[in-house]
């Protein structure tokens, strides 16, 4: 079944204790994404990937990293979480070859609380 | 710099109504794509529509139809006799054609009631 599949969905932590977001997808997807939704605001892009080892940042990357040693996976990683990072996030794939214009698949989303 | 604007922040219509869902986008690209998407109260997110900025053609699917009007920079979606089923907030986006980001408007929360 394709898929994108976010880990973990539900994650409550305190403020600067790293933490990483695991995105993979199955669908030998170029393209990939994150987001975060937050009420009123809709989903806001933090970073994007065109394809192995090329990212780069979208709307709101600020506190966050990325990377992306493998086409299937791209890892969200909060270095050091402030409580401004509460959020839901999601992760998203689509064919792209070069380009966003194509439909994202998204993961169930991954529900953050900082403390 | 691109934007998409959802005015309507929450819609609610009884079952059977129809409804129309804004969305306006400003972008300075010349060629770009409009989507909506559908997020349940299950939460995931669902693809519903693409479209080209040269295509203006309307859309239609089943209960769906979508308004593309360039001149006015809107891709209205509305809903023909709604159900319950229905009840989501619906996200507008936009992807210049030969770009790499991708912005969504803020959503509008439809509540269809029976």
């Amino acid at each position: 079944e394709a898929q994108v599949t976010q880990n973990p969905r539900y994650l409550i932590t305190v403020t600067g204790k790293k933490l990483t977001v695991t995105c993979s997808q199955n669908m030998n997807h170029e393209y990939m994404s994150w987001y975060r939704q937050d009420p009123g605001l809709g989903l806001r892009q933090i970073y994007y990937s065109m394809n192995v080892e090329v990212t780069d940042k979208g709307d709101v990357p600020e506190g966050y990293k990325v990377s992306r040693k493998e086409k299937r996976n791209f890892p969200l990683i909060l270095e050091s979480p402030s409580p401004n990072q509460t959020s839901l996030y999601f992760c998203a794939s689509s064919l792209g070859t070069g380009y966003s214009n194509q439909p994202q698949h998204f993961g169930d989303g991954t529900r953050l609380s900082i403390l | 710099a691109q934007k998409v604007t959802q005015a309507q922040t929450e819609i609610s219509v009884v079952e059977k109504e129809d409804v129309t869902l804004d969305c306006v986008y400003e972008t300075r690209d010349t060629t770009y794509y409009l989507f909506w998407y559908k997020q349940p109260p299950s939460g995931e997110l669902v693809f519903l529509i693409r479209r080209n900025s040269f295509d203006e053609q309307n859309e239609i699917s089943g209960r769906y139809s979508w308004n593309f009007q360039k001149s006015t920079s809107s891709f209205n979606f509305t809903i023909t006799a709604s159900q319950v089923v229905d009840s989501a907030v619906y996200f507008c986006a936009l992807s210049p054609a030969r770009g790499q980001n991708f912005v969504f408007g803020p959503g509008t929360r439809l509540s269809v009631l029976p």
